[in-house]
């Protein structure tokens, strides 16, 4: 099972809005709607912030989104603050009841 | 509240094997699946196994099969990941984390950092 694949960075500045894509396979991200995000600061366990690709979890702001079409998944962050700057993975079941993470992607706030 | 509290930080030489130990409270231990996921340095996160604790029925990733078995107690409420023959490519933070099939959920353990080195 390879990973699914996420931009290696993503960069904005304070109050934009940014978008990381997750794409798989119809044998994940495109066969399920169990696609998760997690915010990962280090040192620290990671934070789920989006799951079943569109909800999130209580707590977690509503600056974050989650949205899929076909084999990808995107997340969008709006007015983006400087806590913000961590790394974002995401993760989708699969056909095989495994679960396969993202590469991860880089975000860094201006 | 619910808490999944990891085993100490462990060095080991190659070859050897470790176990990580996940010990959950504040739920019932049986009704949710452990997933176990490593960081290795400067990698990212990369999903291993799943266990389900009420039947002891596993799951591994490809990578992971015969040289990590996930086990349980369910009479401690305690999760087990074993690593053997292990490699410096093992060197990594090991996490448990709560979840059901399909998804993890927020409930992770806080990390057990193995350092693999002669």
């Amino acid at each position: 099972q390879s990973a699914l694949t996420q931009p290696a960075s993503v960069s904005g500045s304070p109050g934009q809005s940014i978008t990381v894509s997750c794409t798989g396979t119809s044998s994940d991200v495109g066969g399920y709607n169990y696609v998760s995000w997690f915010q990962h600061h280090p040192g620290k366990a990671p934070k789920l912030i989006i799951y079943d690709v569109i909800y999130r979890p209580s707590g977690v702001s509503s600056r974050f989104s989650g949205s899929k079409s076909g084999n990808t998944a995107s997340l969008t962050i709006s007015g983006l603050q400087a806590e913000d700057e961590a790394d974002y993975y995401c993760t989708s079941y699969t056909s095989s009841a495994r679960v396969v993470f993202g590469g991860g992607t880089k975000l860094t706030v201006l | 509240q619910v808490q999944l509290v990891q085993s100490g930080a462990e060095l080991k030489k190659p070859g050897a094997s470790v176990e990580v130990s996940c010990k959950a409270s504040g739920y019932s231990f049986t009704d949710f699946y452990i997933h176990w996921v490593r960081q290795a340095p400067g990698q990212g996160l990369q999903w291993m196994a799943w266990i389900k604790p009420n039947n002891g029925a596993t799951n591994y990733a490809q990578s992971f099969q015969g040289r990590v078995t996930v086990t349980r107690d369910p009479s401690i409420s305690t999760a087990y990941m074993e690593i053997s023959r292990l490699t410096s490519d093992d060197t990594a933070v090991y996490y448990c984390a709560r979840g059901q099939l399909p998804t993890l959920d927020p409930n992770w353990g806080q990390g057990t950092l193995v350092t693999v080195s002669s």
